[in-house]
Protein backbone atom coordinates (compact mmCIF):
# COMPACT_ATOMS: atom_id res chain seq x y z
CA UNK A 1 0.00 0.00 0.00
CA UNK A 2 0.42 3.84 -0.24
CA UNK A 3 2.11 4.06 -3.49
CA UNK A 4 2.77 7.33 -5.11
CA UNK A 5 3.23 7.59 -8.70
CA UNK A 6 5.31 10.71 -10.37
CA UNK A 7 5.62 11.46 -14.19
CA UNK A 8 7.36 12.28 -16.01
CA UNK A 9 10.28 10.42 -15.05
CA UNK A 10 12.42 12.24 -17.68
CA UNK A 11 12.19 15.14 -19.34
CA UNK A 12 14.18 17.62 -21.90
CA UNK A 13 13.12 20.23 -23.29
CA UNK A 14 14.20 23.50 -24.37
CA UNK A 15 14.91 26.88 -22.06
CA UNK A 16 11.78 29.01 -22.03
CA UNK A 17 9.31 26.11 -22.45
CA UNK A 18 7.06 25.10 -19.11
CA UNK A 19 7.18 21.64 -17.63
CA UNK A 20 4.38 19.88 -15.49
CA UNK A 21 4.94 17.15 -13.29
CA UNK A 22 2.34 15.10 -11.74
CA UNK A 23 1.85 13.35 -8.54
CA UNK A 24 -0.42 10.51 -8.02
CA UNK A 25 -1.07 8.68 -4.74
CA UNK A 26 -2.67 5.45 -6.08
CA UNK A 27 -4.43 3.58 -3.42
CA UNK A 28 -5.08 6.76 -0.10
CA UNK A 29 -6.25 10.32 -0.03
CA UNK A 30 -3.25 12.35 0.24
CA UNK A 31 -3.97 15.44 2.43
CA UNK A 32 -0.92 16.60 1.91
CA UNK A 33 1.52 17.03 -0.64
CA UNK A 34 4.78 17.85 -0.53
CA UNK A 35 7.35 18.90 -3.48
CA UNK A 36 11.11 18.66 -2.95
CA UNK A 37 14.19 19.61 -5.30
CA UNK A 38 17.41 17.45 -4.93
CA UNK A 39 20.86 18.46 -6.39
CA UNK A 40 23.82 16.09 -6.74
CA UNK A 41 24.74 14.08 -4.10
CA UNK A 42 22.43 16.27 -1.33
CA UNK A 43 19.61 16.34 0.19
CA UNK A 44 16.53 16.93 -0.35
CA UNK A 45 15.40 20.48 -0.08
CA UNK A 46 11.54 21.00 0.56
CA UNK A 47 9.60 23.70 -1.94
CA UNK A 48 6.77 23.71 -0.76
CA UNK A 49 3.81 22.05 0.83
CA UNK A 50 0.41 21.46 -0.48
CA UNK A 51 -3.12 21.06 1.29
CA UNK A 52 -5.61 19.48 -1.22
CA UNK A 53 -8.18 22.57 -2.07
CA UNK A 54 -5.98 25.03 -0.70
CA UNK A 55 -2.96 27.47 -2.12
CA UNK A 56 0.37 25.95 -1.26
CA UNK A 57 3.17 27.21 1.04
CA UNK A 58 6.07 28.36 -0.18
CA UNK A 59 9.52 27.62 1.42
CA UNK A 60 11.42 30.85 1.83
CA UNK A 61 13.38 31.31 -1.73
CA UNK A 62 11.14 29.30 -3.78
CA UNK A 63 9.77 31.43 -6.29
CA UNK A 64 5.87 31.32 -6.32
CA UNK A 65 5.00 32.21 -9.60
CA UNK A 66 8.29 30.08 -10.90
CA UNK A 67 7.54 26.97 -9.74
CA UNK A 68 3.43 26.72 -9.65
CA UNK A 69 1.59 24.74 -7.72
CA UNK A 70 -2.06 23.20 -8.28
CA UNK A 71 -3.32 20.00 -5.54
CA UNK A 72 -7.10 19.88 -6.86
CA UNK A 73 -8.02 16.64 -5.71
CA UNK A 74 -6.99 14.37 -3.19
CA UNK A 75 -4.71 12.19 -5.17
CA UNK A 76 -3.51 14.58 -7.19
CA UNK A 77 -1.29 17.47 -7.06
CA UNK A 78 1.26 19.05 -10.34
CA UNK A 79 3.93 21.61 -10.03
CA UNK A 80 4.64 23.34 -13.22
CA UNK A 81 7.70 25.06 -13.49
CA UNK A 82 7.34 27.82 -16.05
CA UNK A 83 9.59 29.31 -18.65
CA UNK A 84 12.46 26.74 -17.46
CA UNK A 85 16.19 27.96 -17.90
CA UNK A 86 19.15 25.52 -17.51
CA UNK A 87 19.16 26.87 -13.89
CA UNK A 88 15.86 24.86 -12.82
CA UNK A 89 17.36 21.31 -14.18
CA UNK A 90 17.45 19.26 -11.05
CA UNK A 91 15.51 16.47 -9.56
CA UNK A 92 12.13 16.82 -8.26
CA UNK A 93 10.59 14.51 -5.92
CA UNK A 94 6.91 14.44 -4.93
CA UNK A 95 5.71 12.91 -1.74
CA UNK A 96 2.26 12.57 -0.34
CA UNK A 97 0.54 11.30 3.23
CA UNK A 98 -2.71 10.85 4.33
CA UNK A 99 -3.22 11.84 7.69
CA UNK A 100 -0.75 13.77 10.13
CA UNK A 101 0.07 10.69 12.06
CA UNK A 102 1.02 8.75 8.74
CA UNK A 103 4.84 9.38 6.77
CA UNK A 104 5.18 10.84 3.66
CA UNK A 105 5.67 8.46 1.03
CA UNK A 106 7.64 9.26 -2.20
CA UNK A 107 6.98 9.70 -5.72
CA UNK A 108 10.07 7.83 -7.82
CA UNK A 109 11.63 11.85 -8.98
CA UNK A 110 11.48 13.29 -12.33
CA UNK A 111 15.26 14.37 -13.90
CA UNK A 112 14.31 17.55 -15.43
CA UNK A 113 16.93 18.56 -17.88
CA UNK A 114 17.13 22.27 -19.41
CA UNK A 115 18.59 22.93 -22.43
CA UNK B 1 14.45 25.17 14.55
CA UNK B 2 15.18 21.73 14.32
CA UNK B 3 18.15 20.31 13.05
CA UNK B 4 19.21 16.78 11.58
CA UNK B 5 22.53 15.62 11.79
CA UNK B 6 24.00 12.64 10.25
CA UNK B 7 28.12 12.51 11.14
CA UNK B 8 28.86 9.96 8.54
CA UNK B 9 28.51 11.15 4.69
CA UNK B 10 29.76 7.37 3.63
CA UNK B 11 30.32 4.31 4.86
CA UNK B 12 30.81 0.72 3.80
CA UNK B 13 30.31 -3.05 5.36
CA UNK B 14 30.50 -6.71 4.12
CA UNK B 15 27.64 -8.27 3.07
CA UNK B 16 26.31 -10.43 5.75
CA UNK B 17 27.65 -8.22 8.49
CA UNK B 18 26.22 -5.48 10.74
CA UNK B 19 26.64 -1.70 10.36
CA UNK B 20 25.42 1.27 12.25
CA UNK B 21 24.53 4.45 11.14
CA UNK B 22 24.35 7.72 13.18
CA UNK B 23 21.72 10.40 13.54
CA UNK B 24 21.20 13.49 16.17
CA UNK B 25 19.13 15.99 16.06
CA UNK B 26 17.96 19.17 17.73
CA UNK B 27 14.68 20.17 19.42
CA UNK B 28 12.68 21.63 21.89
CA UNK B 29 9.78 19.06 21.66
CA UNK B 30 8.74 16.15 23.63
CA UNK B 31 6.78 14.43 20.89
CA UNK B 32 7.80 14.00 17.12
CA UNK B 33 8.54 11.32 14.58
CA UNK B 34 11.71 10.08 13.39
CA UNK B 35 12.19 8.11 10.60
CA UNK B 36 14.66 6.91 8.22
CA UNK B 37 14.50 6.97 4.44
CA UNK B 38 16.86 4.82 2.07
CA UNK B 39 17.56 6.34 -1.34
CA UNK B 40 19.33 3.70 -3.59
CA UNK B 41 20.70 4.87 -7.10
CA UNK B 42 17.51 4.28 -8.87
CA UNK B 43 17.08 7.53 -6.75
CA UNK B 44 13.04 6.45 -5.53
CA UNK B 45 13.30 7.47 -1.60
CA UNK B 46 11.97 4.40 0.20
CA UNK B 47 10.38 4.74 3.86
CA UNK B 48 13.01 2.34 6.26
CA UNK B 49 11.65 2.61 9.37
CA UNK B 50 10.01 5.20 11.91
CA UNK B 51 9.64 6.16 15.57
CA UNK B 52 7.58 8.17 17.81
CA UNK B 53 9.14 9.79 20.50
CA UNK B 54 6.54 9.19 22.73
CA UNK B 55 7.42 5.22 22.43
CA UNK B 56 9.89 3.76 24.72
CA UNK B 57 10.33 1.13 22.48
CA UNK B 58 12.50 0.95 19.87
CA UNK B 59 11.32 0.23 16.21
CA UNK B 60 11.85 -2.65 14.12
CA UNK B 61 11.56 -3.84 11.03
CA UNK B 62 12.90 -7.18 9.65
CA UNK B 63 16.49 -6.39 9.32
CA UNK B 64 16.15 -2.92 9.96
CA UNK B 65 16.36 -1.75 14.14
CA UNK B 66 16.82 1.70 15.45
CA UNK B 67 18.11 2.76 19.06
CA UNK B 68 16.07 5.64 19.92
CA UNK B 69 17.79 7.15 22.88
CA UNK B 70 15.48 10.20 23.70
CA UNK B 71 17.79 12.62 26.48
CA UNK B 72 21.07 12.13 24.26
CA UNK B 73 18.52 12.92 20.95
CA UNK B 74 20.19 10.07 19.16
CA UNK B 75 18.29 7.63 16.55
CA UNK B 76 21.14 5.19 15.17
CA UNK B 77 19.92 2.89 12.33
CA UNK B 78 21.49 -0.90 12.45
CA UNK B 79 21.25 -2.92 9.21
CA UNK B 80 21.90 -6.41 10.32
CA UNK B 81 22.44 -8.94 7.62
CA UNK B 82 23.26 -6.30 5.04
CA UNK B 83 22.71 -7.07 1.37
CA UNK B 84 23.95 -5.71 -1.18
CA UNK B 85 20.20 -4.31 -2.15
CA UNK B 86 20.82 -2.38 0.78
CA UNK B 87 23.50 0.19 -1.25
CA UNK B 88 22.43 3.56 -1.02
CA UNK B 89 21.81 6.90 0.11
CA UNK B 90 20.08 6.66 3.71
CA UNK B 91 18.55 10.09 5.24
CA UNK B 92 17.69 10.53 8.86
CA UNK B 93 14.17 12.56 8.85
CA UNK B 94 12.46 14.50 12.20
CA UNK B 95 8.92 15.72 11.90
CA UNK B 96 7.56 17.53 14.82
CA UNK B 97 4.66 16.79 16.52
CA UNK B 98 0.93 16.98 15.43
CA UNK B 99 -0.32 21.12 15.20
CA UNK B 100 3.00 22.04 14.46
CA UNK B 101 5.06 21.78 11.32
CA UNK B 102 4.23 19.16 9.22
CA UNK B 103 7.78 19.64 7.35
CA UNK B 104 10.41 16.50 7.36
CA UNK B 105 14.25 18.09 8.29
CA UNK B 106 16.37 15.35 6.66
CA UNK B 107 20.10 15.06 7.80
CA UNK B 108 22.36 15.14 4.62
CA UNK B 109 22.33 11.45 4.07
CA UNK B 110 25.21 8.49 4.85
CA UNK B 111 26.30 6.96 1.69
CA UNK B 112 26.20 3.22 2.12
CA UNK B 113 28.14 0.57 0.47
CA UNK B 114 27.73 -2.83 1.28
CA UNK B 115 30.82 -5.17 -0.80
CA UNK B 116 30.54 -8.63 -1.53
Amino acid sequence: GAVVSQHPSRVICKSGTSVKIECRSLDFQATTMFWYRQFPKQSLMLMATSNEGSKATYEQGVEKDKFLINHASLTLSTLTVTSAHPEDSSFYICSARGTRRQPQHFGDGTRLSIL
Amino acid sequence: AQTVTQSQPEMSVQEAETVTLSCTYDTSESNYYLFWYKQPPSRQMILVIRQEAYKQQNATENRFSVNFQKAAKSFSLKISDSQLGDTAMYFCAFMGPQGGSEKLVFGKGTKLTVNP
